[in-house]
C-alpha cells in the first residue's frame, strides 16, 4: 500500500518569503503522479501542482514549483513570494497509475500560515 | 472548466434519519467520482469509487449498507447517509474524474458539512 508522509504539522512564513512544505511518500510502483492540493478556509481543495513520475523536470507553476526526488521518494513545495492568500492546509497526494481505478492517498496536511 | 458542485453545502438532520447529498459535474462527463470524509483537521479520507451504472467500491472499513452510493448518471451521484447517528457529523467532499482522453485529474466539489444531532 501506498503512503504519503508530510512531517510538517504547520509552518509559518513572512509575506514575500520563501518557504518549503515536505513529503515523502512509499510505493513499489514504476507510473504514478504526485500532486499538492491547498485547502483554505473554505475547504474547497484547489490543486496547486501536479507532477508525472516520469518527467525528470520539476513542475512549475507561476510561484509554485516542486523538488521531485524519485530515487528518495521526496516531493517537496516550494512557494516563492509568499502571499496572504496562501495561507491553507497544504496536502501531498500520490495517485498510482492502475488503468482506471486511480485512487488518490493523501498525507496529513501542513497547516501554512502567511504573516504580513 | 471542470467545476463539481455538490449540494446542499450544509446540512443539519436528526439522529435516526437519512440524509442525501448530491455531487454533480458541470461541464463534463464524469465516469468517476469519489466520495471522501473528513474530520476536523485531518486529511482526506477515501470511502468509495463509483463509476457510472455500476456497483460502488468501497474502502475497507465503511459500511456500504450506511453509506448508499448511486452514479445513475455521467454528471450525478448521491451519497445517501442512512440511519445517520452524531458520529456521522463530518465534513463529505466528493471529486469526479472525466477519464476523457487518458486524463487522470480529479476535480473537487466544495464538500457538504453533515451535523448531525
Amino acid at each position: 500500500a501506498q503512503t504519503v508522509t508530510q512531517s510538517q504539522p504547520e509552518m509559518s512564513v513572512q509575506e514575500a518569503e520563501t518557504v518549503t512544505l515536505s513529503c515523502t511518500y512509499d510505493t513499489s510502483e514504476n507510473n504514478y503522479y504526485l500532486f499538492w492540493y491547498k485547502q483554505p478556509p473554505s475547504r474547497q481543495m484547489i490543486l496547486v501542482i501536479r507532477q508525472e513520475a516520469y518527467k525528470q523536470q520539476n513542475a512549475t507553476e507561476n510561484r509554485f514549483s516542486v523538488n521531485f526526488q524519485k530515487a528518495a521518494k521526496s516531493f517537496s513545495l516550494k512557494i516563492s513570494d509568499s502571499q496572504l492568500g496562501d495561507t491553507a492546509m497544504y496536502f501531498c497526494a500520490f495517485m498510482a497509475y492502475q488503468g482506471g481505478s486511480e485512487k488518490l492517498v493523501f498525507g496529513k496536511g501542513t497547516k501554512l500560515t502567511v504573516n504580513p | 472548466g471542470a467545476v463539481v458542485s455538490q449540494h446542499p453545502s450544509r446540512v443539519i438532520c436528526k439522529s435516526g434519519t437519512s440524509v442525501k447529498i448530491e455531487c454533480r459535474s458541470l461541464d463534463f462527463q464524469a465516469t468517476t467520482m469519489f466520495w471522501y470524509r473528513q474530520f476536523p483537521k485531518q486529511s482526506l479520507m477515501l470511502m468509495a469509487t463509483s463509476n457510472e451504472g455500476s456497483k460502488a467500491t468501497y474502502e475497507q472499513g465503511v459500511e456500504k449498507d450506511k453509506f448508499l452510493i448511486n452514479h445513475a448518471s455521467l454528471t450525478l451521484s448521491t451519497l445517501t447517509v442512512t440511519s445517520a447517528h452524531p458520529e456521522d457529523s463530518s465534513f463529505y467532499i466528493c471529486s469526479a474524474r472525466s477519464g476523457s482522453g487518458g486524463s487522470y485529474e480529479q476535480y473537487f466539489g466544495p464538500g457538504t458539512r453533515l451535523t448531525v444531532t
